[in-house]
C-alpha cells in the first residue's frame, strides 16, 4: 500500500514566520504535489513535481516555494507566512507523467492556522 | 474560471437507496476522470475512474457514469451505506494533473 506521510497533523504559526511542510511517499513514485483545501473551494493544486530538483507552478503559486532534493520527499515553504495562509494542506504522489490513469494517493493533511 | 463543478454541496440520503452524486466540466482534454471520497480529518481515497473513451464503469456498489457530450459525469452508489458519508470530489486529469471540483458533502441515515 502506498504510503504518503506528512510531517505535522496541526501546525500554528506566527505571521511573518518562514514555515516548511513536509512530505514524504513510500511508492518511488515520480510525482508530487502539493494542494490546499479551503471551505467551498475544493483542492487547489499549489505546485507539482515530476522529478528530483524539478518543479512547475500549480493554480495558485503565490506565496510558496518548494523543493524536491530527494525523489521520495517534498517540502512546501510558505516564505513569509499570511492569515490567508491558514488552511488544510494535502500532499501527494503518483506514478510518472503522461499516465493520467494513475491516481494521485495523499497523505492526511496538515492543518495550518497562522496567527 | 471554474473547470470543474459540483452543484450539490451536500445530499441526504436514507440508507439502501440511490445516491448521484454529479460533475460539469468545461474543458474537452480532460482523458481521465477520477472520484475521490474524503473522511473528516482524513486526506481523499480514490475510489474509481473512468476513460474519456468510455461511457460506463462499474466496481461493486459504485459505478460511474460519463456524457461526453454534455461534459458531465455521475458517481452511482448503490445501496447507499451510513459507511458511505463523506465528501466526494470528482477530479478529472490531464497530463497527470488533476482538477479538483468543490466537493460535495453526502450524508446517508439509517
Amino acid at each position: 500500500d502506498v504510503k504518503v506521510t506528512q510531517s505535522s497533523r496541526y501546525l500554528v504559526k506566527r505571521t511573518g514566520e518562514k514555515v516548511f511542510l513536509e512530505c514524504v511517499q513510500d511508492m518511488d513514485h515520480e510525482n508530487m504535489f502539493w494542494y490546499r483545501q479551503d471551505p467551498g473551494l475544493g483542492l487547489r493544486l499549489i505546485y507539482f513535481s515530476y522529478d528530483v530538483k524539478m518543479k512547475e507552478k500549480g493554480d495558485i503559486p503565490e506565496g510558496y516555494s518548494v523543493s524536491r532534493e530527494k525523489k521520495e520527499r517534498f517540502s512546501l515553504i510558505l516564505e513569509s507566512a499570511s492569515t490567508n495562509q491558514t488552511s488544510m494542506y494535502l500532499c501527494a504522489s503518483s506514478l510518472s507523467l503522461g499516465r493520467s490513469n494513475q491516481p494521485q494517493h495523499f497523505g492526511d493533511g496538515t492543518r495550518l492556522s497562522i496567527l | 474560471d471554474q473547470q470543474v463543478k459540483q452543484n450539490s454541496p451536500s445530499l441526504s440520503v436514507q440508507e439502501g437507496r440511490i445516491s448521484i452524486l454529479n460533475c460539469d466540466y468545461t474543458n474537452s482534454m480532460f482523458d481521465y476522470f477520477l472520484w475521490y471520497k474524503k473522511y473528516p480529518a482524513e486526506g481523499p481515497t480514490f475510489l474509481i475512474s473512468i476513460s474519456s473513451i468510455k461511457d460506463k464503469n462499474e466496481d461493486g456498489r459504485f459505478t460511474v457514469f460519463l456524457n461526453k457530450s454534455a461534459k458531465h459525469l455521475s458517481l452511482h452508489i448503490v445501496p447507499s451505506q451510513p459507511g458511505d458519508s463523506a465528501v466526494y470530489f470528482c477530479a478529472p486529469a490531464h497530463s497527470d494533473k488533476l482538477i479538483f471540483g468543490t466537493g460535495t458533502r453526502l450524508q446517508v441515515f439509517p
